[in-house]
């Protein structure tokens, strides 16, 4: 069975950088079949994906904090990484890390990869406060 | 980006009601739609992915369907146990997009 469970600081200083390991057991983050994803959920709201590395260490980012974030990943640890500079209050929220299965699709305009968050950790919260 | 238009964005409904959640997107996005349970407190689990395919071990009385921009999921027979908040999900241009979500109560 796949768990993920992230740690790190629970208080963040504003302006500071956030900085959470999500630990995977029960599977390896080097199969090529899976991202590896950062997802939060302020308290209240809905959710907010972050980012994702593959295997490869290549990442995508949601636009709106790409200038802010960095994932990368230990695959000899089992451990992937998330870091949020700059933060304010308006970062405190629940951090989850999660798996997101790849699915290939063959269509008429070639092959589209998407994918759906088959594997969650517990969450954590982090506050942002001085 | 594609947006999508979860609704509605609360509900109540009786123990054994057939509940249904809609989700439309801006864009076709074929059937790259996916729907979540997170009840209070938890993470969100996977229920339903691609539109219509229930993910192994959930109970037969989820479902999902549509394709292209209108999506419905459905709870056949409400159960105590499924008081929680629906998300729908889609992925599209490197961006994974979540629905506002859909809290759902005990009448």
């Amino acid at each position: 069975q796949v768990q993920l469970q992230e740690s790190g600081p629970r208080l963040v200083k504003p302006s500071q950088t956030l900085s959470l390991t999500c630990t995977v057991s029960g599977g390896s983050i080097s199969s090529g079949s899976y991202y590896w994803s950062w997802i939060r959920q302020a308290a209240g709201k809905g959710l907010e994906w972050i980012g994702r590395i593959y295997t490869s260490g290549s990442t995508n980012y949601n636009p709106s904090l790409k200038s802010r974030v960095t994932i990368s990943l230990d695959t000899s640890k089992n451990q992937f990484f998330l870091k949020l500079s700059s933060v304010t209050a308006a970062d405190t929220a629940v951090y989850y890390c999660a798996r997101v299965r790849r699915i290939s699709h063959i269509t008429t305009f070639g092959v589209v990869i998407t994918g759906y968050f088959d594997y969650w950790g517990q969450g954590t919260l982090v506050t942002v406060s001085s | 980006d594609i947006q999508m238009t979860q609704s509605p964005s609360s509900l109540s409904a009786s123990i054994g009601d057939r509940v249904t959640i809609t989700c439309q997107a801006s864009q076709d996005i074929n059937n790259y739609l996916n729907w979540y349970q997170q009840r209070p407190g938890k993470a969100p689990k996977l229920l339903i992915y691609d539109a219509s395919n229930l993910e192994t071990g959930v109970p037969s009385r989820f479902s999902g369907n549509g394709s292209g921009t209108d999506f419905t999921f459905t709870i056949s027979s409400l159960q105590p146990e499924d008081i929680a908040t629906y998300y729908c999900q889609q992925y599209d241009n490197l961006l994974y997009t979540f629905g506002q979500g859909t809290k759902l109560e005990i009448k």
